[in-house]
């Protein structure tokens, strides 16, 4: 465990299904993102959150809701997805200093 | 627009053997660089971070910084099976993330 932990591992859901992922960190890290990473393509970022406060939505479509309600817990909520939105979902936090992300174990979510 | 660029790959490199992954950024300003390795299927782990020109050694790691070059490079030494993965680039361009690269698929060939 990198001290970064996802919820759950994976997921298969229906395009008509309403699901949320979870991530949380006690590492006292001030910002949090979600990245989105499909097979064979780079890391794209989706949402940045610092201090709990949103502050970059990398056009991301709405069926993709965040939610951080604390500095330790940050969630993605999906809804009537597609099936290209199969992908791994990674969460990352990151202390304030210039220091590198700490990534979650990810969760494997499949769309049918 | 911000970049990091990296060439994908794959490369291959006989076991034992140095591997010399590159980098390059579009930014004069960026301060911290970081390598992370992953492995098919598994999240990104950090391997290396480097904030000043030079060299910067972690066992059998070296990343090497150019600032003025703008870029930034890994060497793996006595590379192994284990280091096959795929290795990403990352700058801070100080606006609150991290830009990654698409990365570069190493296999060590045994």
């Amino acid at each position: 465990e990198t001290g970064v932990t996802q919820t759950p591992r994976h997921l298969v859901m229906g395009m008509t299904n309403k699901k949320s992922l979870k991530c949380e960190q006690h590492l006292g890290h001030n910002a949090m993102y979600w990245y989105k990473q499909s097979a064979k393509k780079p890391l794209e970022l989706m949402f940045v959150y610092s201090l709990e406060e949103r502050v970059e939505n990398n056009s991301v479509p709405s069926r993709f809701s965040p939610e951080c309600p604390n500095s330790s817990h940050l969630f993605l909520h999906l809804h009537t997805l597609q099936p290209e939105d199969s992908a791994l979902y990674l969460c990352a936090s990151r202390p304030t200093g210039g220091y590198g992300y700490t990534f979650g174990s990810g969760t494997r979510l499949t769309v049918v | 627009q911000k970049e990091v660029e990296q060439n994908s790959g794959p490369l291959s490199v006989p076991e034992g053997a140095i591997a010399s992954l590159n980098c390059t950024y579009s930014d004069r300003v960026s301060q911290s660089f970081f390598w992370y390795r992953q492995y098919s299927g598994k999240s990104p782990e950090l391997i290396m971070s480097i904030y000043s020109n030079g060299d910067k050694e972690d066992g059998r790691f070296t990343a090497q910084l150019n600032k003025a070059s703008q870029y930034v490079s890994l060497l793996i030494r006595d590379s192994q099976p284990s280091d096959s993965a795929t290795y990403l680039c990352a700058a801070d361009f100080g606006n609150e993330k991290l830009t990654f690269g698409t990365g570069t698929r190493l296999t060590i060939i045994p």
